[in-house]
């Protein structure tokens, strides 16, 4: 079974929307990284949450983390089409090591 | 600096082949890791490094796959022999681990797609 849970696993908003992706872990984790992917390319680093209750922006990205350490979410707001690519969360577990959720793929439509 | 670089990009190779993906992590980053994605499992972590030390390779998954790191800067994955169900892309990923329970952000390489036909 998967250790991080995203949802939802696929997204279409119309550009302008705001729309919010979650990533659940059944365990506290130590760091939550959100990265962003396109297709064929390596994973590019959003913004790392390591305190419970943070919260972190970058442009129109939002992220939080829950003050379990447990949930986080990334909201992006007035969607554009260079939003669009697949949205993983990773988090690190401990002794090194990161471990990454399914991903959410986005589509924005113009 | 450049980044984490990989080698090749794309790699096309017949089934039975040996197959070696090469890595260069970042400079003065401790921990490198290689993962595996595909659509059907996503990104899955196979081995990871700490100081050139294999820490868990449990993700590995056969006797067929083996990765070195013999110094700071470089690490090797291989396959041999290598079989259709490997074809994937590999990606290798090097932060900096502060202390035992805290890491940096992992930074990605390009990754290398693997056809195995």
């Amino acid at each position: 079974s998967q250790e991080l849970e995203q949802s939802p696993q696929s997204l279409i908003v119309q550009e302008g929307k705001n729309l919010t992706i979650n990533c659940t872990s059944s365990k506290t984790l130590y760091g939550l990284y959100w990265y962003k992917q396109k297709y064929g390319e390596g994973l590019i680093f959003l913004m790392m949450l390591q305190k419970g209750g943070e919260e972190k922006s970058h442009e129109k990205i939002t992220a939080k983390l829950d003050e379990k350490k447990q949930q986080s979410s990334l909201h992006i707001t007035a969607s554009q089409p260079s939003h669009a690519g697949i949205y993983l969360c990773g988090a690190d577990v401990g002794t090194y090591k990161y471990i990454f959720g399914t991903g959410t793929r986005l589509k924005v439509l113009a | 600096d450049a980044g984490v670089i990989q080698s090749p990009r794309h790699e096309v190779t017949e089934m039975g082949q040996e197959v070696t993906l090469r890595c260069k992590p970042i400079s003065g980053h401790n921990s490198l890791f290689w993962y595996r994605q595909t659509m059907m499992r996503g990104l899955e972590l196979l081995i990871y490094f700490n100081n050139n030390v294999p820490i868990d390779d449990s993700g590995m998954p056969e006797d067929r796959f083996s990765a070195k790191m013999p110094n700071a800067s470089f690490s090797t994955l291989k396959i041999q022999p290598s079989e259709p169900r490997d074809s994937a892309v590999y990606f290798c990923a090097s932060s900096l681990a502060l202390t035992t329970l805290g890491n940096t952000e992992a930074f990605f390489g390009q990754g290398t797609r693997l056809t195995v036909v």
